[in-house]
């Protein structure tokens, strides 16, 4: 069945470091692709998507690329700031799925 | 962007009594909403899916008679959960999903304490 599976955390890394979270699917079908992220006590929060493959989700200095040959959706940022500390969740979905499918989550933690 | 809102955005209750939690899409029709539980250490757990008009969808485990969802607009679903204990303490997450049915927009998320 449709999966994804993401890097446990957590994730602990130094104020400009690089960051990348692995997130691999499982998916019968053309799905796309997402990365929500989640401040403490908050909901989540869209922070980029691709809808098909090759195509490269951006925002706020992330990036993923749909890579359909390793069905992967790795998160990376090349400068962590203390405040994307945050749980980061892939998941996969889109129009010809009725339910979207939601991997562990990831917690960051970004220390000054 | 799309915008999904939750009433109330924290409730603590007594063991026993039933609370209803509302979940709106603001400035769009939302034919499909879902109701997410989140348990410590962050893991999302989907509990049942909605549909405007019709019976909700219960994922395998979920009690339909505790956690009663009504999708009586295309801009309104409730949870109501009912005689809570306080495992029923939880986060709860609503999202919306749009008529295109492309991504789904989340509320902020109803903190319930049952005490």
């Amino acid at each position: 069945g449709d999966s994804v599976t993401q890097m446990e955390g957590p994730v602990t890394l130094s104020e400009e470091a690089f960051l990348t979270i692995n997130c691999t699917y499982t998916a019968t079908g053309y799905p796309s692709l997402f990365w929500y992220v989640q401040y403490p006590g908050e909901g989540l929060q869209l922070l980029l998507k691709a809808t098909k493959a090759d195509d490269k989700g951006s925002n706020k200095g992330f990036e993923a690329t749909y890579r359909k040959e390793t069905t992967s959706f790795h998160l990376e940022k090349g400068s962590v700031q203390v405040s994307d500390s945050a749980v980061y969740f892939c998941a996969l979905g889109g129009l010809n799925f009725n339910k979207f499918y939601f991997g562990s989550g990831t917690k960051l933690n970004v220390k000054p | 962007g799309a915008v999904v809102s939750q009433h109330p955005s924290w409730v603590i209750c007594k063991s026993g009594t039933s609370v209803k939690i509302e979940c709106r899409s603001l400035d769009f029709q939302a034919t499909t909403m879902f109701w997410y539980r989140q348990f410590p250490k962050q893991s999302l757990m989907l509990m049942a899916t909605s549909n405007e008009g019709s019976k909700a969808t219960y994922e395998q485990g979920v009690e339909k008679d505790k956690f009663l969802i009504n999708h009586a607009s295309l801009t309104l679903s409730t949870l109501t959960v009912t005689s809570a204990h306080p495992e029923d303490s939880s986060f709860y997450i609503c999202s919306a999903r749009d008529r295109w049915g492309s991504e789904q927009f989340f509320g902020p998320g109803t903190r319930l304490t049952v005490l």
